[in-house]
């Protein structure tokens, strides 16, 4: 299956730093991306849709300003947590989809970010 | 509105026996994909099945098969002899072609399987 990749898997940082955590198809052009939060013990929050060359669609209650996702090229989401609090601290999800939509949507490892 | 709903909190099977986790869905498209993914304790989503809405036969993928009840609403998860490393956490998603293909989750079941 197709690969999606993660970085950084982990990261600790202080209050009030900006995080900035990449999603990337190794071996396919994902037009779409999708960014998602979760808590410990819950599920999967989907927090913003990302394509190619346009503006994210964030999900209701989602910051827009806080969250800043990129979507530059074919193989590369970014995001970024503005002025990160302590509350910010989950596991944050990337997938990817291939254009084939009668199948499986990948995912990315996860990033476990932290905020002191 | 589109809604993923998943009842059972936590379930419990003994190792070899099959195990149903339920999933229901709510939805007024008629086109639509329903999916299964297991997360083990290291967070990664592994794919185990998929279902379309016009798909007449139920899913089967080696041994777990989806019991797709429509009228219902419902897409349950069967894993037929159950194996320590089932013990996860299984969600439930379904997707949205019109709203860009973004997938929605339900809340998970968490599987223990017993020795």
């Amino acid at each position: 299956g197709a690969v999606v990749s993660q970085h950084p898997s982990r990261v600790i940082c202080k209050s009030g730093t900006s995080v900035k955590i990449e999603c990337r198809s190794l071996d396919f052009q994902a037009t779409t991306m999708f960014w998602y939060r979760q808590f410990p013990k819950q599920s999967l929050m989907l927090m913003a849709t990302s394509n190619e060359g346009s503006k994210a669609t964030y999900e209701q209650g989602v910051e827009k300003d806080k969250f800043l996702i990129n979507h530059a090229s074919l193989t590369l989401s970014t995001l970024t947590v503005t002025s990160a609090h302590p509350e910010d601290s989950s596991f944050y999800i990337c997938s990817a989809n291939n254009g084939e939509w009668d199948n499986e949507q990948f995912f990315g490892p996860g990033t476990r970010l932290t905020v002191l | 509105a589109q809604k993923i709903t998943q009842t059972q909190p936590g379930m419990f099977v003994q190792e070899k026996e099959a195990v149903t986790l339920d999933c229901t869905y709510d939805t007024s498209d008629p086109s639509y994909g329903l999916f299964w993914y297991k997360q083990p304790s290291s967070g990664e989503m592994i794919f185990l099945i998929y279902q379309g809405s016009y798909d007449q036969q139920n899913a089967t993928e080696g041994r777990y098969s989806l019991n797709f009840q429509k009228a219902r609403k419902s897409a349950n998860l069967v894993i037929s002899a159950s194996q320590l490393g089932d013990s996860a956490m299984y969600f439930c998603a379904m997707r949205l072609y019109n709203q860009g293909g973004k997938l929605i989750f339900g809340q998970g079941t968490e599987l223990s399987v017993k020795p």
